[in-house]
């Protein structure tokens, strides 16, 4: 049981250049969440996914899309990289409600 | 606007010793309070978590305390050990009914010595 996969592991990006972030599931949950770390900023929501079909943006969304494709992948889009996006990078699921947020492995991206 | 304050940044603690993290918080829509566990190069994990209707919950050497008047909950960890040596995250989230959006605090790193 492999519970949330984040590919990649690091990356490294020049300025302007775009990525995706890749996240999937296999635990049937109904809720998806992109959370960025920042030493000393704790864990801030970027966007989430309460279900299938639906997005919504968290505390820091500027600079960023999402995609749920399907209910186990949500995907999490740099269209034009700024160092400031420099950051670990994590996504989470969870059932419906305030369920257990299961976490992936993080993906340490670097702008510059 | 830092909505969940976590304190201290950083703690020392001696094997055995007991180890005490404080959260305050100022949206009083919360009403779900986890603590979460992180190693380096992994991903947070969920130690324990409490809800505002009980004022305490233990779960072997962990305990939450929750002090809903005064807005602030703490975490601690008795007996503690080497591998509890990690950051820890105390978080918030209202209900919403369509998933669970935290509100992390800033972390602490812990560590604890031989």
């Amino acid at each position: 049981n492999a519970g949330v996969t984040q590919t990649p592991k690091f990356q490294v990006l020049k300025t302007g250049q775009s990525m995706t972030l890749q996240c999937a599931q296999d635990m049937n949950h109904n809720s998806m969440y992109w959370y960025r770390q920042d030493p000393g900023m704790g864990l801030r929501l970027i966007y989430y996914s309460a279900s299938e079909g639906t997005t919504d943006k968290g505390e820091v969304p500027n600079g960023y899309n999402v995609s749920r494709l399907n209910k186990r992948e949500f995907s999490l889009r740099l269209e034009s990289a700024a160092p400031s996006q420099t950051s670990v990078y994590f996504c989470a699921s969870s059932d419906l409600g305030q369920g257990e947020a299961f976490f992936g492995q993080g993906t340490r991206l670097t702008v510059v | 606007q830092q909505q969940v304050k976590q304190s201290p940044q950083s703690l020392i603690v001696q094997k055995g010793g007991i180890s005490i993290i404080n959260c305050a918080y100022e949206n009083t829509a919360f009403d779900y309070f986890p603590w979460y566990q992180q190693f380096p190069g992994k991903g947070p994990a969920l130690l324990i978590a409490i809800r505002p209707d009980v004022s305490e919950k233990k779960e072997g050497r962990f305990t939450i305390s929750f002090n809903k008047s005064a807005k602030q909950f703490s975490l601690h960890i008795m007996d503690s050990q080497p591998g509890d040596s990690a950051t820890y995250f105390c978080a918030a989230s209202p209900f919403t009914g369509g998933g669970n959006k935290l509100t992390f605090g800033t972390g602490t790193q812990l560590k604890v010595e031989l």
